[in-house]
Parts: C-alpha cells; sequence; structure tokens
C-alpha cells in the first residue's frame, strides 16, 4: 500500500545547525510530494511542493529534491533559527488515487535551542 | 485572519453522546476534505468532496456523517461517540478535486476529548 516514513520522531539542534529531515515513500507510479509545517495550536501548512520527479522544492531556505532513484524528498536546511520549531511533515499525493488523497508521514518535531 | 475557519476550537464529549464539528473555507475551493489526526498516529484522510458531493470515505464507521449545506461548508457529525474517537479532526480544502497540481490547505483543527 501507499505509505510515508519518516523515522525521525524528534530532531534537537542550536541555532544555525544544519538540519536534514529523512523521509522515503512507497507507491506506484510518481506522486506529488509535499513538507507540511505544523506550528503550535495550528493546523498544517504547506512549506514546499514539487510535482515532477527530480526536480527541487525550496520555500524559506528549505529545501527538498525528489528523488525516484530512491524515492526519497530529504528536507534540508542549512541555518535553522529558534523559529523554525514546529512539526514536519513529509506527504505525498499518491497518482493511484487520483492525487486527491494525501498520505502524511508521522512528522519528525524540531527544536530548535538559541 | 485564517481562511479555513474550524468551530469549536476544543470540545469535551462524554461517551455514547453526539457531537458536529464544523468548517467553513473562504478560499473559494470546489473540494473539501475532513482528516484526523490521532495520538501517535500520522494524519489520516477521512472523506472528500467535491462540489457537495462526497467523493470517498476511507471511514469505516458510519457514525461519522459529513454535511454539506453550501460549497464552503462541510461539516461532521459523530453520533455515539467513544473514548477511541478522541483526536484532532482537521478540515482541508483545495481548489479541485483531484490532479498533481492540486494543494491542500488546513484549517486549526478540533481537539475533540471523548470521557
Amino acid at each position: 500500500g501507499d505509505s510515508v516514513i519518516q523515522m525521525q520522531g524528534q530532531v534537537t539542534l542550536s541555532e544555525n545547525d544544519f538540519l536534514f529531515i529523512n523521509c522515503t515513500y512507497s507507491t506506484t507510479g510518481y506522486p506529488t510530494l509535499f513538507w507540511y509545517v505544523q506550528y503550535s495550536g495550528e493546523g498544517p501548512q504547506l512549506l514546499l511542493q514539487v510535482t515532477t520527479a527530480n526536480n527541487k522544492g525550496s520555500s524559506r531556505g528549505f529545501e527538498a529534491t525528489y528523488d525516484k532513484g530512491t524515492t526519497s524528498f530529504h528536507l534540508q536546511k542549512t541555518s535553522v533559527q529558534e523559529i523554525d520549531s514546529a512539526v514536519y511533515y513529509c506527504a505525498m499525493s499518491p497518482v493511484n488515487t487520483g492525487n486527491y488523497k494525501y498520505v502524511f508521514g508521522a512528522g519528525t518535531r524540531l527544536k530548535v535551542i538559541a | 485572519d485564517p481562511k479555513i475557519i474550524q468551530k469549536p476550537k476544543y470540545l469535551v464529549a462524554v461517551t455514547g453522546s453526539e457531537k458536529i464539528l464544523i468548517c467553513e473555507q473562504y478560499l473559494g475551493h470546489n473540494a473539501m476534505y475532513w482528516y484526523r489526526q490521532s495520538a501517535k498516529k500520522p494524519l489520516e484522510f477521512m472523506f472528500s468532496y467535491s462540489y457537495q458531493k462526497l467523493m470517498d470515505n476511507q471511514t469505516a464507521s458510519s457514525r461519522f456523517q459529513p454535511q454539506s449545506s453550501k460549497k464552503n461548508h462541510l461539516d461532521l457529525q459523530i453520533t455515539a461517540l467513544k473514548p477511541d474517537d478522541s483526536a484532532t479532526y482537521f478540515c482541508a480544502s483545495s481548489q479541485d478535486w483531484g490532479g498533481s497540481q492540486n494543494t491542500l490547505y488546513f484549517g486549526a483543527g478540533t481537539r475533540l476529548s471523548v470521557l
């Protein structure tokens, strides 16, 4: 079945550290891939989205590359700030379900210490 | 200003009772959805609507009934509440239903606790 795997439940960094959050997916065909960010007390909001395999998406200093070879979509940021503290969700909209039904990973809680 | 409004933000209910979760979106979108986020579980798709028509239902229980009185409204009625129903319920919308360019926008959620 369709799935998104985020192995890191929590990541704790200091300001200006490099961020790397793992995400791998499993589905048939080429889904659209997303990173959503959820701040405390709010709903998930779109951080970045990539529709085409082997393309890169970027937003607010965050980047992720759609790697169809390794079926991965890892999130990176060169220098995190305290305001980046939030839960990050990797997600996909599978082609085999018409792209309307998103599948989310378990989420990675990022804590950035000033 | 929030474009997807969910009410109430918090809800406490007793086992066996019935509650309605309200959702309105002001993004002009044609498709609306409900997702559930239970403790220690990923966000889980429940329902999708397009132009007020039910497109998909992934909720096994008939105790969960979406209601769409207008294109920008999608409420969720839950009957015979159980403690396992405790979760945060997120309403979402997208410009259209399906398609690789589609993007989902979420409300802030309703946190339901069933005692």
